[in-house]
């Protein structure tokens, strides 16, 4: 039973450009989150998926966008690049159904560096 | 806003040694999760807290959460370096379900 996958795992970009990452839940779940994880802190939510609609989202500018497939995977796009998106980028899946308790499953994260 | 402050912020320690970490807030949730991130890896649940004042105990681990459901404790017995770590709690505010995470204790267990 394949765990949340993400990829790259790691990638290195400019400021100004534009990247795109990407996420495989947990199988059996529907639900994506995605989190941006400074070193040495805690994730900061910047938005979830579900049924391919963004539901809810953090406290991040426009630049940050995201897209869920029929099959429940999930992209994470950030255009115009800062030097302050380098972060950890984890993606997290769930199940709506199990509740606001049901636990978050978490990916190895993409490690984003912009130079 | 709500928040959820952990301390220590950073903790080192010698295998053997007990210790406890502490997640606060003034706000109520409804249930609280605690993770252990290791390094290069995602943050794994390690168990969540619902009714107030209940203890749940994995292994050497030992949670509790406070009778009024707005904090939370984490104690480890006879520490091994194999809990090093990065701790996250991550409360719930209710049918929202965006979870409230704090910064994290980083630990440090030395051989």
């Amino acid at each position: 039973d394949a765990g949340v996958t993400q990829s790259p795992t790691h990638l290195i970009k400019t400021r100004g450009q534009q990247v795109t990452l990407r996420c495989s839940p947990k199988s059996g779940h529907d639900t994506v989150s995605w989190y941006q994880q400074a070193l040495g802190q805690g994730p900061q939510f910047i938005f979830q998926y579900y049924e391919e609609e963004e539901r809810q989202r953090g406290n991040f500018p426009d630049r940050f966008s995201g897209h869920q497939f029929p099959n429940y995977s999930s992209e994470l796009n950030v255009n115009a690049l800062l030097l302050g998106d380098s972060a950890l980028y984890l993606c997290a899946s769930s199940l709506l159904a199990g509740g606001s308790n049901s636990p978050l499953h978490f990916g190895n994260g993409t490690r984003l560096t912009v130079t | 806003t709500q928040l959820l402050e952990q301390s220590p912020q950073f903790l080192s320690i010698q295998e053997g040694e007990n210790l406890t970490v502490y997640c606060n807030s003034s706000s109520v949730f409804s249930s609280l999760q605690w993770y252990r991130q290791e390094p290069g890896e995602g943050p794994v649940l390690l168990v969540t807290v619902v009714t107030g004042g209940e203890v749940k105990k994995l292994k050497r681990l030992t949670f509790q959460f406070g009778d009024a459901r707005k904090d939370s404790s984490l104690h480890i017995t006879a520490a091994q370096p194999g809990d090093t770590g990065l701790y996250l709690c991550a409360g719930n505010a209710g049918n929202n379900r965006k979870l409230i995470w704090g910064l994290g204790t980083s630990l440090a267990v030395n051989p």
